[in-house]
């Protein structure tokens, strides 16, 4: 089993639909919980990080956490074109100090 | 957010020359930095820890004669490609975490695209 896993996708959303991202992982100890967003041929670009189970909202995003299901998700409101990309589901393991354990990422495509 | 930088973008490089790239942050320290490659339609693969003052951790698999890894001061952390094949052409990306704790966020250069002809 993976240590962490996502769907690869493409998930396809028309504009201003919502867009739900999801992520689990299987180490029970994990601490922290990060989204990422990747355009092509770029570098990650932090979106949203939680550490609490609920959710936790920043303009149109909110990450999601529930630590005994070892899911977390990201929800996308309003869908735009310009948040066609992939997304990376990041987890800090426990006893891995900073260290980021990334799943292979949800590629989203919104269409006008 | 914090910004780390990375030098050069891109290089393209004859086989068997050594590439080195830089990664730094710009507006706060970081004891630890971390090493990535991506290969095309694939995603991040941790090659590397690299901490200040010591040697770097290298990941299973990582060849650390091969990928040089120096961290020389609390802003700056090199990756030394040597002898460079085409099978080494990729995009690699450094990221440094804002504090030393392990809730810190994490946040990655602009990546170097490497080109070995």
């Amino acid at each position: 089993q993976k240590e962490v896993e996502q769907n690869s996708g493409p998930l396809s959303v028309p504009e201003g639909a919502i867009a739900s991202l999801n992520c689990t992982y299987s180490d029970r100890g994990s601490q922290s919980f990060f989204w990422y967003r990747q355009y092509s041929g770029k570098s990650p670009e932090l979106i949203m990080s939680i550490y609490s189970n609920g959710d936790k909202e920043d303009g149109r995003f909110t990450a999601q956490l529930n630590k005994a299901s070892q899911y977390v998700s990201l929800l996308i409101r309003d869908s735009q074109p310009s948040d066609s990309a992939t997304y990376l589901c990041a987890v800090n393991t426990k006893g891995g100090f900073q260290k980021l354990v990334f799943g292979t990422g949800t590629r989203l495509l919104v269409s006008p | 957010g914090a910004v780390v930088s990375q030098h050069p973008s891109r290089v393209i490089c004859k086989s068997g020359t050594s590439v080195k790239i830089e990664c730094r942050s710009l507006d706060f320290q970081a004891t630890t930095m971390f090493w990535y490659r991506q290969f095309p339609k694939q995603s991040l693969m941790l090659m590397a820890t690299s901490n200040e003052g010591s040697k770097a951790t290298y990941e299973q698999g990582v060849e650390k004669d091969k990928f040089l890894i120096n961290h020389a001061s609390l802003t700056l952390s090199t990756l030394t490609v040597t002898s460079a094949h085409p099978e080494d052409s990729s995009f690699y990306i450094c990221s440094a975490p804002s504090g030393t704790s392990a809730d810190n966020e994490q946040f990655f250069g602009p990546g170097t695209r490497l080109t070995v002809l």
